[in-house]
């Protein structure tokens, strides 16, 4: 079974903290994702990577940066955290290639709040 | 972009109804998937599915791709059934996009 396991569940943060969010893939993946979800907002992307050291912008971009220096693990970094990061974030994997995503197998999850 | 619209928003069933949840799309899709959010948070895969017909135990899914729609089929529902239900697709051209509906609200109460 693919398994994709996010560093923290639940994190509490300062405003103004950078923190990072680290999510790591046990099958040779070579595409990653960072999600967030939000009530009333749906799940929405912030940056995929389809290989190491590469990422592509989602449809949330602004506040995150990202990092994959190695194949099984993918970053995400908030700078200068904000209340508004507030969220739950879902990291994710798949095979996918030749203009198709693939399957995605998801994390559980990373609740964090900001204060 | 792709539009993906599920209904009904949010079914409540009794222990051992069936049910079937739909997911429409605006497009012609080469990815089409179901995922269950369970109560802790996490997306877990139920089907992937971009076209036909799959089965897995009490649940089973269809994929009318000329018609743009999917189904997911609950059968013999469980209280571990509850959750939300997500549907979420994706074509050639948006590559990396996989586009999420609102997703259905189910509770399966004893």
């Amino acid at each position: 079974d693919v398994k994709v396991t996010q560093s923290s569940r639940y994190l509490v943060k300062r405003t103004g903290e950078k923190v990072f969010l680290e999510c790591v893939q046990d099958m040779d993946h070579e595409n990653m994702f960072w999600y967030r979800q939000d009530p009333g907002l749906g799940l929405r992307l912030i940056y995929f990577s389809y290989d190491v050291k590469m990422k592509e912008k989602g449809d949330i971009p602004e506040g995150y940066s990202v990092s994959r220096e190695k194949k099984e693990r993918f970053s995400l970094i908030l700078e200068s955290a904000s209340t508004n990061q507030t969220s739950m974030y879902l990291c994710a994997s798949s095979l996918g290639s030749g203009g198709n995503t693939g399957e995605l197998f998801f994390g559980e999850g990373s609740r964090l709040t900001v204060l | 972009g792709i539009q993906v619209e599920q209904s009904p928003p949010d079914l409540i069933l009794q222990e051992g109804a069936n049910s079937t949840l739909r997911c429409n799309f605006s497009d012609s899709v080469n990815n089409l998937q179901w995922f269950h959010q369970n109560p802790w948070g996490q997306l877990i895969n139920l089907f992937y599915i971009p076209s036909g017909t799959k089965q897995n135990g009490r649940l089973s899914a269809t994929t009318v791709a000329t018609e743009r729609y999917s189904l997911l089929y609950i059968s013999s529902s469980q209280t571990t059934d509850s959750g939300v239900y997500f549907c979420a697709a994706s074509v050639t051209d948006s590559w990396g996009k996989l586009q999420f509906g609102a997703g259905t609200q189910v509770v399966v109460t004893p």
